[in-house]
């Protein structure tokens, strides 16, 4: 059974660009969420889908986006990259509100 | 306002030794908590998870918690310390996951 899965691992970006992540969740999960987690620091909540709808967002701007599709997997947009937004994000996935299932995280660092 | 405060930033113990990492939360409710595990550059793994019910948990690799009502606190324990727990431990709170800002475990030979 293969968790959670995300792609790329790394990516280097340069500020003004835009990028995509992307998260396959573990089987049998339909809940998705994502996480900023800048170095040193607890993740972020930035937000979380379910039934291909945003369900719940953090405190991040709109140049944070995202998509679920009907598989259930997801994907998290960043335009307008900033220097500040080089971090390790996470995706997450669950069944419902049970407890979160970790990725390995992409580290993005953006130049 | 939601918070979540996890007092240590770095603990150092002896292998064998025994362990306990702090965790409050604020929340307007008695809100899910979970304790998460991170290794250098990796994911979080959970290692145990309170919902409702025995306010003392179990969870993997030898670690419980204790949820206390009263002093709003979920503190994660485990009687005797490998060289492998080594690691950034993370308590969160909530169907949103806020996520304390960690505790780096260094354990001594």
């Amino acid at each position: 059974d293969a968790g959670v899965t995300q792609s790329p691992t790394h990516l280097i970006k340069t500020r003004g660009q835009q990028v995509t992540l992307r998260c396959s969740p573990k089987s049998g999960h339909d809940t998705v969420s994502w996480y900023q987690q800048a170095l040193g620091q607890g993740p972020q909540f930035i937000f979380q889908y379910y039934e291909e709808e945003e369900r719940q967002r953090g405190n991040f701007p709109d140049r944070f986006s995202g998509h679920q599709f009907p598989n259930y997997s997801s994907e998290l947009n960043v335009n307008a990259l900033l220097l500040g937004d080089s971090a390790l994000y996470l995706c997450a996935s669950s069944l419902g509100t049970r407890e979160q299932y970790f990725g390995p995280g992409t580290r993005l660092t953006v130049t | 306002a939601q918070s979540v405060t996890q007092p240590d930033i770095h603990i150092t113990v002896s292998e064998g030794a025994s362990l306990e990492l702090r965790c409050n939360y604020s929340y307007g409710a008695t809100p899910y908590l979970f304790w998460y595990v991170q290794s250098p550059g990796q994911g979080l793994q959970l290692l145990l998870k309170y919902f409702s019910g025995d306010t003392l948990v179990q969870g993997i690799k030898g670690f419980e918690a204790e949820f206390k009502r009263s002093q709003s606190s979920f503190n994660l324990r485990k009687p005797s310390v490998h060289w492998s727990d080594a690691a950034e431990y993370f308590c969160a709170v909530g169907n949103d996951m806020r996520f304390g800002a960690g505790t780096r475990l260094t354990v001594k030979p």
